[in-house]
């Protein structure tokens, strides 16, 4: 069974510091889909980014970076000089590629304070 | 444009009632999927269709239904079988390999 674990139930950081958000998963396939989503205080989900299971390339976007490690079985996210506008409750998820069902981490959220 | 819609935003239920949650999609996706989300859980599957006229139990479909007649629409129905309702609602499609779509979510109140 696919599990997927956000340790962290919430970060508070000051602007302008890093912060990584982790993101540990379980899964017995070899084919499998990674992603992170952002939900801010209005509720909806908004899509971040996407791995799959044969692409272990780090990838960055703006002040966002992400981190896929096959060995640890993470797949970390980076936000680099923080903004207030960052605030929101960040979630990890995993698809596996028999089931394509998708399973959410409980989520980080992230406070950001001016 | 192309989209998720749910409706109510904030929907209010008596004790014993069943009430129902829409939720529209215009973007030819064929899955659709509810979730439920509490304060500290996260994203729970309650029920998940593939295809029209098809539709799977997730990990907490008790005391809830769905119907899927039609490609562009996916409603659930909480029913008085559903002890502990009061939570936050959420509409998807897409997913598989792929990334979801979700719609703003519909807040459940009992009263």
């Amino acid at each position: 069974a696919q599990k997927v674990t956000q340790a962290q139930t919430e970060i508070s950081v000051v602007e302008k510091e890093d912060v990584t958000l982790d993101c540990v998963y379980e899964t017995r396939d070899t084919t499998y889909y990674l992603f992170w989503y952002k939900q801010p205080p209005s509720g909806e989900l908004v899509f971040l980014i996407r791995r799959n299971s044969f692409d272990e390339q780090n990838e960055i976007s703006g002040r966002y970076s992400w981190n896929f490690q096959k060995s640890t079985s993470s797949f970390n996210f980076t936000i680099t000089a923080s903004q207030v506008v960052d605030s929101a409750v960040y979630f990890c998820a995993l698809s596996e590629g028999t089931s394509y069902i998708p399973t959410f981490g409980r989520g980080t959220s992230l406070i950001v304070h001016p | 444009d192309g989209g998720i819609t749910q409706s109510p935003k904030y929907l209010f239920r008596k004790e014993g009632q069943n009430v129902t949650l829409s939720c529209e999609q215009n973007l030819n996706h064929d899955a659709m999927y509810w979730y439920r989300q509490d304060p500290g859980q996260g994203l729970r599957l309650i029920y998940y269709s593939q295809i029209v006229n098809d539709f799977q139990k997730g990990d907490i479909a008790e005391g809830y239904s769905v119907s899927r007649e039609k490609k562009e629409s996916f409603p659930l129905t909480v029913t008085s079988a559903q002890k502990n309702p009061t939570a936050f609602y959420l509409c998807a499609t897409g997913g598989g390999p792929n990334e979801q779509f979700f719609g703003p979510g519909t807040r459940l109140t009992v009263l």
